[in-house]
């Protein structure tokens, strides 16, 4: 499987627990990108890498929140003392510099109870 | 801040008809336009694009239809067919530079057979 893959599909933690998602994009995708999605609304853009780079990061992105990508290959998320509105996809995405889609994962499903 | 929004959240088309989905983007700054489809528990899947300096572009059985002067895009789906049945989003990014996008809150598309 060539595309963008993401672990686990599903997380479910207790409200106050450290949770880390992981994302391998498209081999060769130089960018990386992490968006949210609640039920029945459009996804909202988190943050984005270029290499290892974190070049932008949106206001939805609290201090709990911390992404990174050593190599600039996979991309981990961290959401520390999560909180029942944390519950969300998490959806990763990956593009070629120069190319103008970005091809998503299948997301990681996080419930918080 | 920038908006995207759909009109209609749930559109119902018989099998064969043909389908369209719209969209109003607020940003002036706009440049580039997207369309996803969504199946249930699965990413976003990339359909078309359109940049601002085209008002059409076709694809096989889409066409998407940008018009800049009222902000306003449009997905059509030719011969619509049961495996067409999805979420579908418009989304937009900023001439900026930035690479974020931003979502609409998506129309859900309902094929009758």
């Amino acid at each position: 499987d060539t595309g963008v893959s993401q672990n686990p599909r599903h997380k479910i933690t207790k409200r106050g627990q450290n949770v880390t998602f992981r994302c391998d994009p498209i081999s060769e995708h130089n960018r990386l990108y992490w968006y949210r999605q609640t039920l029945g609304q459009g996804p909202e853009f988190l943050t984005y890498f270029q290499n290892e780079a974190q070049l932008e990061k949106s206001r939805l992105l609290s201090d709990r929140f911390s992404a990174e990508r050593p190599k600039g290959s996979f991309s981990t998320l961290e959401i520390q003392r999560t909180e029942q509105g944390d519950s969300a996809m998490y959806l990763c995405a990956s593009s070629l510099t120069g190319a103008t889609e970005a091809f998503f994962g299948q997301g990681t499903r996080l419930t918080v109870v | 801040g920038e908006s995207v929004g759909l009109h209609l959240p749930t559109l119902s088309v018989q099998e064969g008809d043909n389908s369209i989905i719209n969209c109003a983007y607020s940003n002036s700054a706009s440049d580039y336009f997207i369309w996803y489809k969504q199946e249930s528990g699965k990413g976003p899947q990339f359909i078309i694009d359109i940049r601002s300096n085209m008002d059409k572009r076709q694809g096989q059985r889409v066409t998407v239809l940008l018009n800049k002067t009222v902000k306003h895009l449009s997905l059509q789906i030719a011969a619509t067919q049961p495996g067409d049945s999805a979420v579908y989003f418009c989304a937009s990014r900023e001439d900026t530079g930035r690479r974020a996008l931003t979502f609409g809150s998506g129309t859900r598309l309902q094929v009758q057979p």
